[in-house]
């Protein structure tokens, strides 16, 4: 079983709306962690894209936030990332993490996924 | 956003020996609880990043202890005592005291 898995379309049109799924397995979504996207784009570095809490409660960067929607469903031990109004500046492995609440560091992550904007 | 500035970019290390990695943010890292919200993650080839340290010094679980952190304010480096060959990848500082943002990263390849 894989913590956190990523799932999505790996081809996304410009202006189209990229969208990502994280089943969480062998830990419970509501067990008090912060839920989190992380992306980096091919050869570079990483960038945080926001984070959710069981509740709903969202934390987003400020430089995505305008299209940014990050969503939980606690039924299927799920969260998802909804990004906006896409450009090539948005291709990127798109990973799943787990962050604490106390102290924001990433305990767990995906594998993640490669999403390409093109096209 | 805070800044965070990693050198060296690439470091080149022969088994056995240290290595040192250094990483800067443009303010203070210290939390009114004290601790400094630093930390440092491994990429190794093909993988996802892996916690290493956590609030500056702490080894995250099943890191071995070759690993260690220290800083204070704005200067945090991390240390590894004698390299390996496993530990080959690239390093990034993260911050969380304010939004998360990660340093450049440090290539570790073996000379």
């Amino acid at each position: 079983q894989v913590p956190l898995q990523e799932s999505g379309p790996g081809l996304v049109k410009p202006s189209e709306t990229l969208s990502l799924t994280c089943t969480v397995s062998g830990y419970s979504i509501s067990s008090g962690y912060y839920w989190g996207c992380i992306r980096q784009p091919p050869g570079k570095g990483l960038e945080w894209i926001g984070s959710i809490y069981h509740s709903g409660n969202t934390y987003y960067n400020p430089s995505l936030k305008s299209r940014v929607t990050i969503s939980v469903d606690t039924s299927k031990n799920q969260f998802s990332l909804k990004l906006s109004s896409v450009t090539a500046a948005d291709t990127a492995v798109y990973y799943c993490a787990r962050s604490t609440v106390s102290n924001w560091y990433f305990d767990l992550w995906g594998r993640g996924t490669l999403v390409t904007v093109s096209s | 956003d805070i800044v965070m500035t990693q050198s060296p970019l690439s470091l080149p290390v022969t088994p056995g020996e240290p290595a040192s990695i250094s990483c800067r943010s443009s303010q203070s890292l210290l939390h009114r609880s004290g601790h400094y919200y630093l930390e440092w993650y491994l990429q190794k080839p093909g993988q996802s990043p892996q916690l290493l340290i956590y609030l500056s010094s702490n080894r995250a679980s099943g890191v071995p202890d070759r690993f260690s952190g220290s800083g204070s304010g704005t200067d945090f480096t991390l240390k590894i005592s004698r390299v390996e060959a496993e530990d080959v990848g690239v390093y990034y500082c993260m911050q969380a005291l304010q939004t998360p943002t990660f340093g450049g990263g440090t290539k570790v390849e073996i000379k």
